[in-house]
């Protein structure tokens, strides 16, 4: 596996501001990716970090709102912009492709927007 | 629309017998299916992995795989409190992405 280090763990916002979230791997890693977890609910994919590209989204999520960032194969950012309280939630950056198929997951970081 | 299909529970399971989760997916062509389990209010972490039909095991976790029937499940034998969490299934897609279920809940009851 990997030593994924997310941060911040936990951040309280106002409404109208912008955080960015930072993922960083022990390890070069293929594929990076940024998950959303609402409370009692599953994963949703936000986007996939290309490594010098621009990332690719899912449906619903754009890059005005959602800018990221790879600049290596070891880090990435997610920002959140403008933020409401719709975007209270747990973020979650995830990694693929070290041994197998399978994902790891940085800590997470849980975003309350008042 | 590939989807991973799981009862949201909860599953409630006296300590000591055997839970029991279930989880279908709708990609006949998946190759790879992996559980995680998620304790409340941290991140998901990988328990079991499994690739070929027929069953894994791993100390009291053990994986079923059955590609015809595109069915996976996981007991969990000699259940503790401990293992009360939610339990993802999640299949590969491609290019390192995974499909997600909603998760089940499971409840372990002294």
């Amino acid at each position: 596996s990997a030593v994924i280090s997310q941060k911040p763990s936990r951040d309280i916002c106002q409404r109208g501001t912008s955080l960015t979230i930072q993922c960083q791997v022990d390890s070069q890693v293929t594929m990076m990716f940024w998950y959303r977890q609402q409370p009692g609910q599953s994963l949703t994919l936000i986007a996939t970090a290309n490594q010098g590209s621009e990332a690719t989204y899912e449906s619903g999520f754009v890059i005005d709102k959602f800018p990221i960032s790879r600049p290596n194969l070891t880090f990435s950012t997610l920002t959140v912009s403008n933020m409401s309280p719709e975007d209270s939630s747990i973020y979650l950056c995830s990694v693929g492709g070290i041994t197998d198929t399978e994902a790891f997951f940085g800590q997470g970081t849980r975003l309350t927007v008042v | 629309q590939k989807e991973v299909e799981q009862n949201s529970g909860p599953l409630s399971v006296p300590e000591g017998a055997i839970a029991s989760l279930n989880c279908t997916y709708s990609d006949r062509g998946s190759q790879s299916f992996f559980w995680y389990r998620q304790y409340s209010g941290k991140s998901p972490e990988l328990i079991m992995s499994i690739y070929s039909n027929g069953d894994k095991e791993d100390g009291r976790f053990t994986a079923q795989l059955n590609k015809a029937s595109q069915y996976v499940s996981l007991l969990i034998r000699d259940s503790q409190p401990s293992d009360s969490a939610t339990y993802l299934c999640a299949v590969n897609e491609d290019n390192y992405q995974l499909i997600w279920g909603a998760g089940t809940k499971l409840i372990i009851k002294p």
